[in-house]
């Protein structure tokens, strides 16, 4: 167990809609990132939030939108939702925000586009 | 462009054999390089980070070595067991708080 928990574990939505997805991190952790992994284009890296503040920004597109509150858990903001946003959203923490640190992943949310 | 490639794409190996994966990266400037094991349907976990200066890094049976100036790295497993079949994924950072994921090599163990 990594000490990071996501929920939902799965969700179902229609194109168009908007989801949340949330983020714990592991106890003492003050950064969140965030991955999308998808079929064919394998896990790529979206966000990361270092003590609620944006850090880092990798292909996350505009329809998406994060934050990290006070109390550090973080929720990544999906609208207008495609059929190829189709994917499993992993979110992951560490100690800092340091890049030669390792991170904790949660297990996932699958989230399935109809 | 910043690339990470992985080879093979797949491996079936028997158990208490050894095995290696290999990961090739275009990515400049280099930080660090990571391999992480993911079980299906888990996330990924942490098996070592590497920074430019080293060149064999061990947790336990896993074993990564990188050559900065080939651009090259590798993950040897020894002595294979069950639980090590998963997929192993390779990533490098171009800089900080950037990371370029390979798309892995899916490592089946038989008994």
């Amino acid at each position: 167990d990594s000490g990071v928990t996501q929920t939902p574990k799965h969700l179902i939505t229609a194109t168009g809609q908007r989801v949340t997805l949330r983020c714990s991190p592991r106890s003492g952790d003050l950064s969140v990132y965030w991955y999308q992994q998808s079929l064919d284009q394998g896990l790529q890296f979206l966000i990361q939030y270092y003590n609620g503040e944006e850090r880092a920004k990798g292909n996350i597109l505009e329809r998406f939108s994060a934050q990290q509150f006070p109390d550090l858990h973080s929720e990544l903001n999906l609208s207008s939702l495609e059929l190829g946003d189709s994917a499993l959203y992993f979110c992951a923490s560490s100690v800092e925000g340091a890049w030669g640190q390792p991170q904790h992943f949660g297990d996932g949310t699958r989230l399935s586009i109809l | 462009k910043n690339q990470v490639e992985q080879s093979p794409q797949s491996l079936i190996i028997l158990e208490g054999k050894n095995c290696t994966l290999q990961c090739n990266y275009t990515v400049s400037p280099f930080s660090n390089l990571r391999w992480y094991k993911q079980d299906t349907g888990r996330g990924p976990v942490s098996l070592t980070i590497m920074t430019f200066s080293e060149n064999t890094k061990s947790n336990g049976r896993y074993t990564a070595t990188l050559d900065a100036d080939t651009k090259q790295s590798s993950l040897h497993i020894t002595a294979s067991q069950l639980s090590d079949s998963a997929s192993y994924i390779c990533v490098v950072s171009p800089a900080t708080y950037k990371y370029i994921f390979g798309t892995g090599t899916r490592l089946k163990v038989l008994a």
